[in-house]
């Protein structure tokens, strides 16, 4: 049973360039949720996808978007990228949109020089 | 909106001895409270959860005991062995609503042999 997949794992961009991370959920999710985890913090809350639609968003700026397919995988984009948008990016599925027991993936580690 | 705070940011035990890491929260509405644990390089990886209708949990060595009317939850590791060495992370959400888990900022738990 294949768990929580994330590409790439390491990237690194420099300012100003946008970048396009990924996510398959686990078999039999149909909930991707996007986190973003700061250097020693704790992941904090970017969006979640639901039958391809953005059903959740949390306090980030419009530069962060995503995307949902019909096998539920997901994307995340962002754009005009920020120093400060150097971060671990996770992927966590889930069952439903309902946001219990979310399983998350290795993350992307995005460096923005 | 929901705030939840973890205590201690770090700890050091000896093999064999028990770790207790304390969190609370601001939203009485909260009524889901899962733990991760998050291993360098990876991503967090659900341990044990407990939801308000129940006071406390186990899974073999590790335990959770949740407080409603304090609104704090606790994590329990009895006989720690070094491989519970990590960074945990408590959680809260509102499940039955449209919040996202708040995360605290993380414990990172040193099991010394």
């Amino acid at each position: 049973d294949a768990g929580v997949t994330q590409s790439p794992t390491h990237l690194i961009k420099t300012r100003g360039q946008q970048v396009t991370l990924r996510c398959s959920p686990k078999s039999g999710h149909d909930t991707v949720s996007w986190y973003q985890q700061a250097l020693g913090q704790g992941p904090q809350f970017i969006f979640q996808y639901y039958e391809e639609e953005e059903r959740q968003r949390g306090n980030f700026p419009d530069r962060f978007s995503g995307h949902q397919f019909p096998n539920y995988s997901s994307e995340l984009n962002v754009n005009a990228l920020l120093l400060g948008d150097s971060a671990l990016y996770l992927c966590a599925s889930s069952s439903g949109p309902t946001q219990e027991t979310q399983y998350f993936g290795p993350g992307t580690r995005l460096l923005v020089l | 909106g929901e705030n939840v705070e973890q205590h201690p940011s770090t700890l050091s035990v000896q093999e064999g001895d028990s770790a207790v890491i304390k969190c609370t929260y601001s939203d009485s509405a909260s009524n889901y409270f899962p733990w991760y644990k998050q291993e360098l390089g990876k991503g967090p990886q659900l341990i044990i959860d407990i939801r308000s209708n129940v006071g406390e949990k186990k899974d073999q060595r590790i335990a959770v005991t949740l407080n409603k009317t304090a609104k704090h939850f606790s994590l329990h590791i009895t006989e720690t062995q070094p491989e519970d060495s990590a960074v945990y992370f408590c959680a809260a959400s509102r499940n039955s609503g449209n919040t996202p888990l708040v995360f605290g900022k993380g414990t990172r738990l040193s099991v010394i042999a």
